[in-house]
């Protein structure tokens, strides 16, 4: 079974910081990995994934994360937060391959995340 | 072009009623999934649709939950004698066939309030 971990729960940071949310994933196999974030009142708008190839992934907003297989790890990151930023970022991944067929996802907790003007 | 939506957007049920939530997904997205989030948690998978074919059920937490989209584009998910734990927030999601690695887009999801 797949399941996600992500271990910070509420990050608050001024603006200008730098921000790595942590991301970790159970599955074995072929993976694909996802970073999706929902600001205040709005619903969940997809930031970056990972499918194959290049194991760091850059998205939208300036965010990037990086696939570490030896460590399970799909960490979120940017150089340098601003307030529009606040909001909630979920970590999530599904089967992978080749294959067609969609695939569910599993989600993480969440991390809220709190930008300091 | 219109992204997911979802109706209604919050409901209330008081315990033991039935309840119905509908999902228009994107023109043309052949998959179509449900997901539960409870407060504090992510989403977390109920079903999935292939057209109307439903392919995958295996995360409906009782036979009080039931869904269809007999037609492959609206999808209605039904609750039945609706209980406090069914509170949540009922997410759907469509996405293009292809490989597995597509994105699903997610509408704003229907918050369920069961008293």
């Amino acid at each position: 079974a797949q399941s996600v971990s992500q271990h910070n729960h509420h990050v608050i940071l001024s603006e200008a910081a730098s921000l790595e949310l942590g991301c970790n994933y159970s599955y074995g196999g072929t993976v694909n990995l996802f970073w999706y974030v929902q600001y205040p009142g709005q619903h969940l708008q997809l930031l970056l994934k990972y499918f194959s190839g290049d194991p760091l992934v850059k998205g939208i907003k300036g965010f990037e994360a990086e696939f570490i297989k030896s460590k399970f790890s799909f960490n979120l990151r940017k150089p340098s937060v601003q307030w529009s930023d606040t909001a909630e970022y979920f970590c999530a991944s599904s089967i992978g391959g080749d294959q067609t067929g969609a695939n569910n996802l599993f989600f993480g907790t969440g991390t809220r995340l709190t930008v300091i003007p | 072009g219109a992204g997911v939506s979802q109706s209604p957007r919050y409901k209330v049920a008081k315990r033991g009623q039935d309840v119905a939530l509908r999902c228009d997904p994107i023109s043309g997205h052949v998959s179509l999934f449900w997901y539960q989030q409870a407060l504090g948690q992510g989403p977390e998978f109920l079903t999935y649709f292939q057209n109307e074919a439903q392919l995958d059920k295996s995360g409906l937490p009782s036979d009080r939950f039931f869904a269809e989209r007999p037609e492959g584009s609206v999808s209605t998910l039904k609750i039945q004698r609706t209980q406090q734990e069914d509170s949540a927030v009922y997410l759907c999601a469509s996405s293009w066939p292809g490989p597995r690695g597509n994105e699903q887009f997610f509408g704003p999801g229907t918050r369920l309030t069961v008293l």
